[in-house]
């Protein structure tokens, strides 16, 4: 069975920041792309940024770019993002999700999802 | 971007009767190398992560029943529950995958009438 379990959000301060993991099992982690969507507070889905089986191929959302970092550790089977310059209108729940289909790049189909953790941008 | 647009924003269905979502996507999201709509449908319950029902447009996710059923090409894409459910009530998102940024509509709520 699929398992993703996130972990370290929390409240930071505007212009803090914060790193979060996911942790992976169940499945063949170095072989699959990974992703992180966002849902703020009442709010709709959106995708913040992927990652390749490889590091080298990372994808992000333009209200994103330059702040946060997406990285993977496939030997540990764990997912990253680090999130720097943090703003109001980062507050969401933020969701791990796996690819659905095995591959270097990420196919955009998302069939995994852990249960979130919860960042809180405020003063 | 690409923009995508559900309608409505909400509906009210009674129980065995059938639900339809639309989803417009701002542009083509046809891959034309293989003739799939690169689009996915989400469903999510309060308190849940969103799960995968439908894929390349059309295709169910493997243990979704088979009263969830998508369908559309191009631009206009549809979800359709044919004889909805108690537990059918969530809010269903549509997923453009085509082109980077990825986008999202903004949610339909489906509820029980």
């Amino acid at each position: 069975e699929v398992q993703l379990l996130e972990s370290g959000g929390g409240l930071v301060q505007p212009g803090g920041s914060l790193r979060l993991s996911c942790a992976a099992s169940g499945f063949s982690f170095s072989n699959y792309a990974m992703n992180w969507v966002r849902q703020a507070p009442g709010k709709g889905l959106e995708w913040v940024s992927s990652i390749g089986v490889s590091s080298d191929n990372t994808y992000y959302a333009d209200s994103v770019k330059g702040r946060f970092t997406i990285s993977r550790d496939n030997s540990n089977n764990t997912l990253h993002l680090a999130m720097n310059s943090l703003r109001a209108e980062d507050t969401a729940v933020y969701y791990c999700s796996k690819d659905r289909f095995p591959g270097w790049f990420p196919s955009g189909v998302k069939n995994s999802w852990g249960q979130g953790t919860l960042v809180t941008v405020s003063s | 971007d690409i923009v995508m647009t559900q309608s409505p924003d909400s509906l009210a269905v009674s129980l065995g009767e059938r639900a339809t979502i639309n989803c417009k996507s701002s542009q083509s999201i046809l891959y034309s190398s293989n003739n799939k709509n690169d689009l996915s449908w989400y469903q999510q319950k309060p308190g849940q992560p969103p799960k995968l029902l439908i894929y390349s447009a059309s295709t169910r996710e493997s243990g979704v029943p088979d009263r969830f059923s998508g369908s559309g090409s191009g631009t206009d894409f549809t979800l359709t529950i044919s004889g909805l459910q108690a537990e059918d009530v969530a809010v269903y998102y549509c997923h453009q995958y085509y082109s980077s940024p990825q986008t999202f509509g903004q949610g339909t709520k489906v509820e029980i009438k």
